[in-house]
């Protein structure tokens, strides 16, 4: 199946630095979505964005809608050892009948070295 | 407001059994999706249940089955399981309204290992 292109693939870094992941699609998504799933856990969403050009903030973490619909950053400021975990973006046609399955990337996976 | 649920927690089975996995979704949602999450995959959309009938289907078999229920709780049934079949079943549940959907919850999912 189909899974949208997320980088990077993994990223090591220190506590109290910035993050920043981005995920690109061939397709349009009219409203994309960012998860962080920890082990043996499901996904839990972060940040939900409807419109493009759109630029959402949740606490430390900020996503952006890019303007050609197949885009997607999403960054997390002066991280903490909670951040740990695996980060998916989700794209979705649409809200109604039929246009709600979620297309997932490939996931980015945070470690912070201590 | 209970989450998504989903049992068992872990199941092991061998090639060519059938299995059922459960779900119940969040209190006053009524839609329910199903992802199969593979090692180190983002999840991938299996199909999605509302008003107790199927509303969409991924690129899966058709031995890959699922039923909803009044109370909206549902099932995925997979029938002569393949060892490719090993994954990370999540059920997502959301609310629809006016035909319109909300945003997709997630249980914890349920780790299936096929011998």
């Amino acid at each position: 199946g189909q899974q949208l292109n997320q980088s990077p693939q993994s990223m090591f870094i220190q506590e109290g630095e910035d993050v920043s992941m981005n995920c690109t699609s061939s397709s349009i998504f009219n409203t994309w979505l960012w998860y962080k799933q920890d082990p043996g856990e499901g996904p839990v969403l972060l940040i939900a964005l409807y419109k493009a050009g759109e630029l959402t903030s949740n606490g430390r973490l900020t996503a952006q809608f890019g303007i050609t619909r197949k885009d997607s950053f999403l960054n997390i400021s002066a991280s903490i050892p909670s951040d740990v975990g695996i980060y998916f973006c989700a794209g979705q046609q649409g809200s109604n009948f039929g246009n709600e399955k979620l297309t997932f990337g490939t996931g980015t996976r945070l470690t912070i070295i201590p | 407001e209970t989450g998504v649920t989903q049992s068992p927690t872990h199941l092991i089975k061998t090639r060519g059994q059938q299995v059922t996995l459960r779900c119940s979704s969040q209190s006053g949602h009524n839609t329910v999706s199903w992802y199969q999450q593979a090692l180190g995959q983002g999840p991938q959309f299996i199909f999605q249940y509302y008003r107790e009938e199927e509303n969409g289907r991924g690129n899966f078999p058709p031995r890959f089955s699922g039923l909803q229920f009044p109370n909206y709780s549902s099932e995925l049934n997979v029938n002569a399981l393949e060892l490719d079949d090993s994954a990370l079943y999540l059920c997502a549940s959301s609310s629809r309204l006016a035909g319109v959907s909300d945003t997709q919850y997630f249980g914890p999912g349920t780790r299936l290992t096929v011998l």
